[in-house]
This record gives structure tokens, C-alpha cells and sequence, in this order.
């Protein structure tokens, strides 16, 4: 167990419609991220907070948004949803952020049907 | 474009032998490297990682080693286990700085099997 709950562990929803997937990091950690894979794909990072800020950003769509709260937990919010949206989506968190190993939850499966 | 890469889609070792798994990058801004292990419908498992600074790192029995001049790492393990079977995961960070700070970048996994 890694520390970092996700929820929830599964969704099936259909297109068009609107998810929002929730972190939780290990107690301590200031940092999340949130990472996608896709089928026989590596995991491509979404985007990154810091504290409550934005701290780096990776190919993620515009239809995608996330924050993270004072608690620390984030949320993922994913809408106008596609087939191709589909992949496990996971969420990691650190102490710093930087130059320090960021451990993963259990991932959240999205499929859109 | 792949700063990370993993050429070796997949790897079998027996039992007791030495697994080597290799991982190349094209960034020479990134700074620490990490191995990550993954079953199936599981979230990534931080197994090692490695400072620029340093050559080699060891924990039990997984090694990683640093050729920054390749731009090259490889993780050992020895000896191999059949509950080692999993898809591995080199990544590397940049470290402070740009825009990219923080960022964890993933290659795209081999798969490693070892055979009792």
C-alpha cells in the first residue's frame, strides 16, 4: 500500500459527459501528480501541484482541469468526454516535488462507452 | 518525441540468474533517475533510484547504474526471482528549473519474466 488513495477505482460513462477523479496523497506530501496511460501506452503526465499551485504542466487537453485543495487532496475533472479518453489514470504524490521518488496510487480505470 | 526510452519491449531470465534492464534518455538537463515496477491493474511501485552525482546505487538485490556520458542507466537484479516478473519502468527527473520542474518522465516499459 503506497499511501495514496484514488477514487474511484473504476468508471464506465459515456461521451460527452463530464468525471471527476479524487487523490489523496500520503500524509506529508505537498506534491501530486496526475499521470494517463493509455492502451500499450507509458504513462504521460498530465500535470503537477504543488501546495495548492500549479507547479508543471504536460500534454494535457483542455477539456481536462485539476486543483488541489488546502487539504492537499486533487481532483482530476475530465469532460466533454471521448472514446479516446479511456486509460487508467494515475495519481502520485511526494514530499518536495523535485528530485525525490513520488509513489502512485492504484489508478482509476475510465472507460467511456 | 521520446526523451526516455526503453529499446527492450521485453526480457526472459531464469530463476537465480541476472536481469539487466537498460534505459536511454536525450535530455541531458534531467538530474535523478528512478526505476518503477508495475503488475497488472496496479499503480507503479518506486523500486530505486539514482542522483546525476552519483554511478551506482544499490538496494538488496537491485543496482541501478548511471552512465551520464551515454545518457545511459541499467537496473540489475540479481538474483532474479519469479515474483520479479513484472513491466518496468525507468523515469528521470529534470529538478528545479523550467517548466517542466517536477515532471516525472516515464520510457515505456519492459516487461520482465523470469522462469522458475
Amino acid at each position: 500500500d503506497s499511501g495514496v488513495t484514488q477514487t474511484p477505482k473504476h468508471l464506465i460513462t459515456a461521451t460527452g459527459q463530464r468525471v471527476t477523479l479524487r487523490c489523496s496523497p500520503r500524509s506529508g506530501d505537498l506534491s501530486v501528480y496526475w499521470y494517463q496511460q493509455s492502451l500499450d501506452q507509458g504513462l504521460q503526465f498530465l500535470i503537477q501541484y504543488y501546495n495548492g499551485e500549479e507547479r508543471a504542466k504536460g500534454n494535457i487537453l483542455e477539456r481536462f482541469s485539476a486543483q488541489q485543495f488546502p487539504d492537499l487532496h486533487s481532483e482530476l475533472n475530465l469532460s466533454s468526454l471521448e472514446l479516446g479518453d479511456s486509460a487508467l489514470y494515475f495519481c502520485a504524490s511526494s514530499v518536495t516535488g523535485v528530485n525525490t521518488e513520488a509513489f502512485f496510487g492504484q489508478g482509476t480505470r475510465l472507460t467511456v462507452v | 518525441d521520446q526523451q526516455v526510452k526503453q529499446n527492450s519491449p521485453s526480457l526472459s531470465v531464469q530463476e537465480g540468474r541476472i536481469s539487466i534492464l537498460n534505459c536511454d534518455y536525450t535530455n541531458s538537463m534531467f538530474d535523478y533517475f528512478l526505476w518503477y515496477k508495475k503488475y497488472p491493474a496496479e499503480g507503479p511501485t518506486f523500486l530505486i533510484s539514482i542522483s546525476s552525482i552519483k554511478d551506482k546505487n544499490e538496494d538488496g538485490r537491485f543496482t541501478v547504474f548511471l552512465n551520464k556520458s551515454a545518457k545511459h542507466l541499467s537496473l540489475h537484479i540479481v538474483p532474479s526471482q519469479p515474483g520479479d516478473s513484472a513491466v518496468y519502468f525507468c523515469a528521470a527527473n529534470r529538478g528545479a528549473g523550467g517548466t517542466s520542474y517536477g515532471k516525472l518522465t516515464f520510457g515505456q516499459g519492459t516487461i520482465l519474466t523470469v522462469h522458475p
